[in-house]
């Protein structure tokens, strides 16, 4: 069955970085378009980047643009978000989300929580 | 970017009624419209795909409808765990939005 296992959150300073993975199974990884989303405690999901099946194109929220970077690794079935000038206002649960167009998010992980704070 | 919104931002239902909730596009966008289940600390669950597309798994008692602009999810007869968040979101063009919530909470 599809599992999205998210792993790499927890407490960080202002300023800082944070990469976070998710270990992807149950499906051919290099085939499906993959997204970050999150929500931050309390209040409603926000999509925060995508990237196509062969990593050649890649869109993030304006909230995120050259702070956060998404990319895979297909060999791995293996799916990041390197996060860095982190803000207190990136404190949220990330998850990731196999995705399509035509289809939305079907299948998510549980969750990493991301704390932001001194 | 086009904004998403849904009414109403709550709701309170009894088992076995019918509810409506209704999703707003800021602009058209066909109709790459989805819809989507979250229970406290869980992640979301796909219930409808291109606004009407029931996603496998899924009880029939969901159903979505519309197009451009205004769609609806219809829960035909509320079971108990079917109390929880829903959330649209719209894939039309990035970044992919998704509406403000309605929680459905028991009567």
């Amino acid at each position: 069955q599809v599992q999205l296992v998210e792993s790499g959150g927890g407490l960080v300073k202002p300023g800082g970085s944070l990469r976070l993975s998710c270990a992807a199974s149950g499906f051919t990884f290099s085939d499906y378009y993959m997204s970050w989303i999150r929500q931050a405690p309390g209040k409603g999901l926000e999509w925060v980047s995508y990237i196509s099946s062969s990593s050649s194109y890649t869109d993030s929220a304006d909230s995120v643009k050259r702070r956060f970077t998404i990319s895979r690794d297909n060999a791995k079935n293996s799916l990041y978000l390197q996060m860095n000038s982190l803000r207190a206002e990136d404190t949220a649960v990330y998850y990731c989300a196999r995705t399509g167009r035509q289809y939305g998010s079907d299948y998510w992980g549980q969750g990493t929580l991301v704390t932001v704070s001194s | 970017d086009i904004q998403m919104t849904q009414s109403p931002s709550s709701l309170s239902a009894s088992v076995g009624d019918r509810v409506t909730i209704t999703c707003r596009a800021s602009q058209t966008i066909s109709s790459y419209l989805h819809w989507y289940q979250q229970k406290p600390g869980k992640a979301p669950k796909l219930l409808i795909y291109a606004a009407s597309s029931l996603q496998s798994g899924v009880p029939s008692r969901f159903s979505g409808s519309g197009s451009g602009t205004d769609f609806t999810l219809t829960i035909g007869s509320l079971q108990p765990e079917d109390f929880a968040t829903y959330y649209c979101q719209q894939s039309y063009s990035t970044p992919y939005t998704f509406g403000q919530g309605t929680k459905l909470e028991i009567k």
